[in-house]
């Protein structure tokens, strides 16, 4: 059954702590994406990756980090500096770099 | 200027007829434009693309480009209680290298309501 997910659903977070958030695709996309979603606003793009050991910034990607170590795996870590982490985190991949985007069922990320 | 607009709505509209729901962008280079449907609480899902200025169909929904208006529709006819959720407009956006990549930008998205 292919598709794209995200875990955990919900994921708390505590002051000066770095949370990881998992994006998983068996999809055999080549690229990854990572949005963030507030109230009232448009997703906005946080971090992209095109291919496997590179990826780029995004809008918004200041307190953000991620990786891309394989091509089926694109963890994004909210990290201390990240200061108003609380929203809803989508993940999407495409088949190719400018491809159709597909979207995992997110994360919402909240602040104890 | 946003660079994608919606009305936020909510767009209220009986059970039966046809929802209209409207998007404008700013740049004349965009390409790809797409219609993404939101229920509350979950993530996005793909609707409809289009590319081409003119109609594209699938099944009750119409996707309509005017690229000289940069305006992008969206049509739902015969609206069901279940096509009620919020509806976002993406238009794409090449970066990273030579732009190959697509970034989407989003509107903030219009909430249908479909009135039993």
């Amino acid at each position: 059954d292919g598709g794209i997910t995200q875990s955990p659903k919900y994921l708390f977070r505590k002051e000066g702590q770095n949370v990881t958030l998992s994006c998983e695709q068996n999809l055999n996309h080549d690229a990854m994406y990572w949005y963030r979603q507030d109230p009232g606003q448009g997703l906005r793009l946080i971090y992209y990756s095109q291919i496997v050991n590179d990826f780029q910034k995004g809008d918004i990607a200041e307190g953000y980090s991620v990786s891309r170590e394989k091509k089926e795996s694109f963890p994004l870590t909210v990290t201390s500096a990240q200061k108003n982490p609380t929203a809803f985190y989508l993940c999407a991949s495409s088949r190719g770099a400018g491809g159709t985007q597909y979207f995992g069922p997110g994360t919402r990320l909240l602040v104890l | 200027q946003k660079e994608v607009e919606q009305n936020s709505g909510p767009l209220s509209v009986p059970e039966g007829a046809i929802a209209s729901l409207n998007c404008t962008y700013s740049d004349r280079g965009s390409q790809s434009f797409f219609w993404y449907r939101q229920y509350s609480g979950k993530s996005p899902e793909l609707i409809m693309f289009i590319y081409s200025n003119g109609d594209k169909e699938d099944g009750r929904f119409t996707a309509q480009l005017n690229k000289a208006s940069q305006y992008v529709s969206l049509l739902i006819r015969d609206s069901q209680p279940s096509d009620s959720a919020t509806y976002l407009c993406a238009v794409s956006k090449g970066v990273g290298y030579g732009g190959a990549t697509n970034k989407l930008i989003f509107g903030t998205g219009t909430l249908l309501a479909v009135q039993p």
